[in-house]
């Protein structure tokens, strides 16, 4: 079950500079797309979330892009800052359930 | 900010034994779910749950596993006979309307010897 996709398992930048996760689906049926961080030994927290209605939502430093002709959707994090060192999990669901990625890990260099 | 609790943090059981998983979710919030996650892999889907009934379990999801709120409060995950297979990071979620981001545990580590 391959319908959400995180192509790159590590993504490494230096602090200040910005980050761009990637992530793929490919089940048109869904609408809702999150973005969680995971620590070490914690459970995923919720990051930044957005509908199939939009094509961006901006948190702070945080932006989600979706494109949905290309079933793509990129988390932007600007500036991006040590503590934001963790793996991020993209996410969909059709309004049933949750589908995640493998998720990226990323680490921001001081 | 409210917070969703899973005990055990870590339990070791013998292959063929029967484990409970519990979490306490967030008052008010009707949807639940569990998540597992191999060591070095993704986080899988489960099952869901509202209203006191499955609404939606994935093909790991087999007859070894059952969920159930025993007391209206509690969520609960059992697997009837472990396997080493089993060995993952068990992730309750909780979620108060369906376009909600969920709220995870912190997990229950599972290890199968």
């Amino acid at each position: 079950d391959q319908q959400v996709k995180q192509n790159s398992p590590s993504l490494s930048v230096q602090e200040g500079r910005i980050s761009i996760l990637n992530c793929d689906y490919t089940n048109s049926m869904f609408d809702y797309f999150l973005w969680y961080k995971k620590y070490p030994a914690e459970g995923p927290t919720f990051l930044i979330s957005i509908s199939s209605i939009k094509d961006k939502n901006e948190d702070g430093r945080f932006t989600v892009f979706l494109n949905k002709s290309a079933k793509h959707l990129s988390l932007h994090i600007v500036p991006s800052q040590p503590g934001d060192s963790a793996v991020y999990f993209c996410a969909a669901s059709d309004g049933n359930d949750m589908r995640f990625g493998a998720g990226t890990r990323l680490t921001v260099k001081p | 900010e409210p917070e969703v609790t899973q005990t055990p943090s870590h339990q070791v059981t013998q292959m063929g034994q029967e484990v409970i998983l519990r979490c306490v979710p967030i008052s008010n919030h009707l949807y639940f779910y569990w998540y597992r996650q191999i060591l070095g892999q993704k986080v899988e889907f489960l099952v869901s749950f509202y209203n006191n009934e499955i609404s939606e379990k994935s093909e790991i999801f087999d007859d070894q596993f059952s969920v159930e709120r025993p007391d209206g409060s509690n969520f609960t995950l059992k697997i009837r006979s472990t396997k080493l297979e089993d060995s993952a990071m068990y992730f309750c979620a909780n979620q108060m309307d369906r376009k909600d981001g969920y709220t995870f545990g912190s997990g229950t580590r599972l290890t199968v010897v």
